[in-house]
């Protein structure tokens, strides 16, 4: 049972455009977290949201935190080359962090 | 100055053959995690120490065996490998347990293990 769902899986993009990924889930969760990862390196946190309803700003990154503690999603305004990578959603559920699938982003210029 | 380092990068190996993956990290925190990915980039929780004690066990084969000699380190030993253990491994470390909401993780650069 997958407990966060990402969507879209895979993401392909000009740049300057805008994109938004999704985070859902049927659990509520503590926190969520958004992490990038490039190729061969490990998953970089971006931000945490922790109350619903709460929306952080990241330069050109959004986050909103569903009222509900369920869902999440993360816009990119005017994506650049320098987005590309892959998104993870994660979610606090008792003493772990939950990882949704990811979704890969390709930012061409 | 690396905060999670991991050792060794790539690894291949026959099956059957027993191997391990170190981990060490230097922010001094009390929490430390072992995660796999699989080629389709879906991460997993293996295992969580906190201050040297196991926590989190999540239905892994005992074939892999955990050892955290003290809070820096974390180390994967794995028995009879097999096909489908290759993946990439990724070590991680937060200053408190999760579950109190806000806690940042960091990841290690992470070791492929290719199992032949």
């Amino acid at each position: 049972t997958q407990l966060l769902k990402q969507s879209p899986q895979f993401l392909s993009i000009q740049e300057g455009e805008n994109l938004t990924v999704y985070c859902n889930s049927s659990s509520v969760f503590s926190s969520l977290q958004w992490y990038r990862q490039e190729p061969g390196e490990g998953p970089v946190l971006l931000v945490t949201v922790v109350t619903g309803g709460e929306v952080k700003k990241l330069k050109r990154l959004t986050f909103q935190f569903g009222d509900a503690r369920k869902d999440s999603s993360l816009h990119i305004t005017a994506a650049q080359p320098g987005d590309t990578g892959l998104y993870l959603c994660a979610g606090g559920l008792g003493t772990a962090l939950i990882f949704g699938k990811g979704t890969t982003l390709s930012v061409s210029s | 100055d690396t905060a999670v380092s991991q050792t060794p990068k790539y690894l291949v190996t026959q099956m059957g053959n027993d191997k391990s993956i170190k981990c060490e990290q230097n922010l001094g925190h009390d929490t430390m995690y072992w995660y796999k990915q699989d080629s389709k980039k879906f991460l997993k929780i293996m295992f969580s120490y906190n201050n040297k004690e196991l926590i989190i066990n999540e239905t892994v084969p005992n074939r892999f065996s955990p050892k955290s000699p003290d809070k820096a380190h974390l180390n994967l030993h794995i028995n009879s490998l097999e096909l489908g253990d290759s993946a990439v491994y990724f070590c991680a470390s937060s200053q408190v347990l999760l579950g109190t909401g806000n806690e940042k993780l960091f990841f290690g650069s992470g070791t492929q293990l290719s199992v032949l």
